[in-house]
């Protein structure tokens, strides 16, 4: 089953500008993922937030978590053309299990 | 480091076929590895968790006598779509983490394509 759902599914914007994409949840969570996805490749795991926390930040990603409001946003700065990729967020949620459960997925598009 | 490998990257088979694919963690002890279908421009759907030593955990609407997963040691878990047909066409990625990670690792997928 699926817990996230990334609003928009899809963004375009030019190199340098800046991305947000937002994901949303429906249960309690241990903590909240990004992956980047490149086109028929594998997962990249970007950066975790707990639920304990709020902000996090890795070089140019900035990840907000509202656990209130169960929804979480990825920002990507100064965006290149190689952040173009699909993004998804996935969630572990209490209860032992080190399941991911992911979000339907964003195509992120920078055009040059 | 944190490096999965997945062996083939593709593969085309007859129907009726067996298929395995290989998911292997080269470089750290993987307790845990999961395995993930993923159709064209869909979210990925866990098929099943195995851990090292002992019987896979299928998701619901997952058929274990149809995808049968074997996690033999602490680097390599294997999955063989058996009787494949058609509709078994996907991408499938495994992912692999133990117990000091909080996160997967992903390997680079396998596209199976099913004539």
């Amino acid at each position: 089953s699926q817990q996230g759902e990334e609003d928009p599914q899809a963004l375009s914007i030019q190199e340098g500008e800046n991305a947000t994409m937002n994901c949303s949840y429906k249960t309690s969570i241990n903590n909240l993922q990004w992956y980047r996805q490149n086109s028929g490749r594998g997962l990249v795991h970007l950066i975790l937030i707990r639920s304990n926390e709020r902000e996090k930040h890795s070089g140019r990603l900035r990840v907000t978590l509202d656990t209130s409001k169960k929804s979480s946003s990825l920002l990507i700065t100064a965006s290149r053309a190689a952040d173009t990729a699909s993004y998804f967020c996935a969630t572990v949620v209490p209860g032992g299990s080190e399941k991911l459960v992911f979000g339907k997925g964003m195509k992120l598009t920078v055009n040059p | 480091g944190a490096v999965v490998s997945q062996h083939p990257s593709w593969v085309i088979c007859k129907s009726g076929t067996s298929v395995k694919i290989e998911c292997r963690s080269l470089d750290f002890q993987a307790t845990t590895m999961f395995w993930y279908r993923q159709f064209p421009k869909q979210s990925l759907m866990l098929m099943a968790t195995s851990n090292e030593g002992s019987k896979a955990t299928y998701e619901q609407g997952v058929e274990k006598d149809k995808f049968l997963i074997n996690h033999a040691s602490l680097t390599l878990s294997t999955l063989t779509v058996t009787s494949a047909h058609p509709e078994d066409s996907s991408f499938y990625i495994c992912s692999a983490s133990n117990l000091l990670q909080e996160t997967q690792y992903f390997g680079p997928g396998t596209r199976l394509l099913v004539l």
